[in-house]
């Protein structure tokens, strides 16, 4: 079954704590997205990564970090520099042979405790 | 000016009309535009891909491109309720990358 997973599906954040928000696609799609969306708003871009071991800042990248390792996996961390974490987080990968169309994952939704 | 412009809504049409969402962008070199369906509290589902300047039609959705004008829209015939959401405009603007920039979504309400 192809597709995009996230997990978890809903994760707590102490104050201080760094989190990490798993991100897997089984589609050998090369490029993959963060992006965050707060209540009512749009989807913005925190990190994307276009091939393995390379990754570029989006619009809002302060306060995140993110690692490509395997084409597969684009996991983000949220860290304690990242002062209002609270958002649903959407991960995504691009099939460049479909004209660029990109695919979501179901989101990991963040809360501050 | 917002790179991408949605009228945040709500938009409500009685079961049946047709539903006429829009969407403006900025960067006139734009060539990939989307429509993605957002139910409450779930991700972002593709609608509607557009490329190339007029029409193009998938079963009860439309979507219009004018590049000239900066425009992008999507019609939603026989609505349903269903069809309640928020529709989200996504354009791939020039720059590299790929990366796609969101309108702020519609919400759209179709009422029995």
């Amino acid at each position: 079954d192809g597709g995009i997973t996230q997990s978890p599906k809903y994760l707590f954040r102490k104050e201080g704590q760094n989190v990490t928000l798993s991100c897997e696609q089984n589609l050998n799609h090369d490029a993959m997205y963060w992006y965050r969306q707060d209540p009512g708003q749009g989807l913005r871009l925190i990190y994307y990564s276009q091939i393995v071991n390379d990754f570029q800042k989006g619009d809002i990248a302060e306060g995140y970090s993110v690692s490509r390792e395997k084409k597969e996996s684009f996991p983000l961390t949220v860290t304690s520099a990242q002062k209002n974490p609270t958002a649903f987080y959407l991960c995504a990968s691009r099939d460049s042979l479909a004209k660029n169309i990109q695919y979501f994952g179901a989101g990991t939704r963040l809360s501050v405790l | 000016q917002k790179e991408v412009e949605q009228n945040s809504g709500p938009l409500s049409v009685p079961e049946g009309a047709i539903a006429s969402l829009n969407c403006t962008y900025s960067d006139r070199g734009s060539q990939s535009f989307f429509w993605y369906r957002q139910y409450s509290g779930k991700s972002p589902e593709l609608i509607m891909s557009i490329y190339s300047n007029g029409d193009k039609e998938d079963g009860r959705f439309t979507a219009q491109l004018n590049k000239a004008s900066q425009y992008v829209s999507l019609l939603i015939r026989d609505s349903q309720p269903s069809d309640s959401a928020t529709y989200l405009c996504a354009v791939i603007l020039t720059g590299g990358g790929n990366k796609l920039t969101f309108g702020t979504g519609t919400q759209l309400k179709v009422e029995l």
